[in-house]
């Protein structure tokens, strides 16, 4: 199985702030790296695919980038309600796998 | 729009079977290039992917579970199926219903079920 590993765990960022979430894949997985946001007690829910491709209704604040193996999710001006669990996933090759999760908090 | 929505017991006894039942409304579930899949969630850790039918009739299972699990899928009813043997308290978990959808070579998780939590406990 293709190992995901986030960075970091969790952290504590301002309104306003610049938050990056990093993902290490176990091996290269081209751009099949997918981000996703799960509030308490919700179903995660697709923020971004194929590495940078921002989906339908998500806030432009929200953006990707990486290759092979490294991949980054950005918030550019962190806002209340994107407390919550970001999760990368891999598609690359099944099973299909999830990083461990980030949870972010609002300070 | 297209919805979906879990559903079945929330205890199961050990040793027995789980399964649940995803209804699929506002779409078929037998057209369109998807993979219906189900994921799994134990309280307070990570997202497990469980395994997936393809609208063209191919499935795919997690090795890890591979011995014990099967999904099916109704096209009368428009609905997928998890079934899950021989449970331990280790399956305790919210259950996931989802579709996989397709851009360019890439696959993601576009839609999801709300989640259905299962208890395996005697």
């Amino acid at each position: 199985d293709i190992l995901m590993t986030q960075s970091p765990s969790s952290l504590s960022a301002s309104v306003g702030d610049r938050v990056t979430v990093t993902c290490r894949a176990s091996q290269s997985i081209n751009n099949y790296l997918n981000w996703y946001q799960q509030k308490p007690g919700k179903a995660p829910k697709v923020l971004i695919y194929a590495v940078s491709t921002l989906q339908s209704g998500v806030p432009s604040r929200f953006s990707g980038s990486g290759s092979e193996t490294d991949f980054t999710l950005t918030i550019s001006s962190l806002q209340p309600e994107d407390s919550a669990t970001y999760y990368c996933q891999q598609s690359y090759t099944t099973p299909h796998t999830f990083g461990q999760g980030t949870k972010l908090e609002i300070k | 729009q297209v919805q979906l929505q879990e559903s079945g017991p929330g205890l199961v006894k050990p040793s027995q079977t789980l399964s649940l039942t995803c209804t699929v409304s506002g779409g078929s579930i037998s057209t369109g290039n998807y993979y219906w899949v189900w994921i799994r969630q134990p309280a307070g850790k990570g997202l497990e992917w469980i395994g997936r039918f393809h609208t063209s009739g191919s499935t795919n299972y997690n090795p890890s579970l591979k011995s014990r699990v099967a999904i099916s899928v109704d096209t009368s009813k428009n609905q997928f199926s998890l079934e899950l043997s021989s449970v331990t308290a280790a399956d305790t978990a919210v259950y996931y219903c989802a579709r996989e959808r397709q851009w360019l070579a890439y696959w993601y998780f576009d839609l999801w079920g709300r989640g259905t939590l299962v208890t395996v406990s005697s």
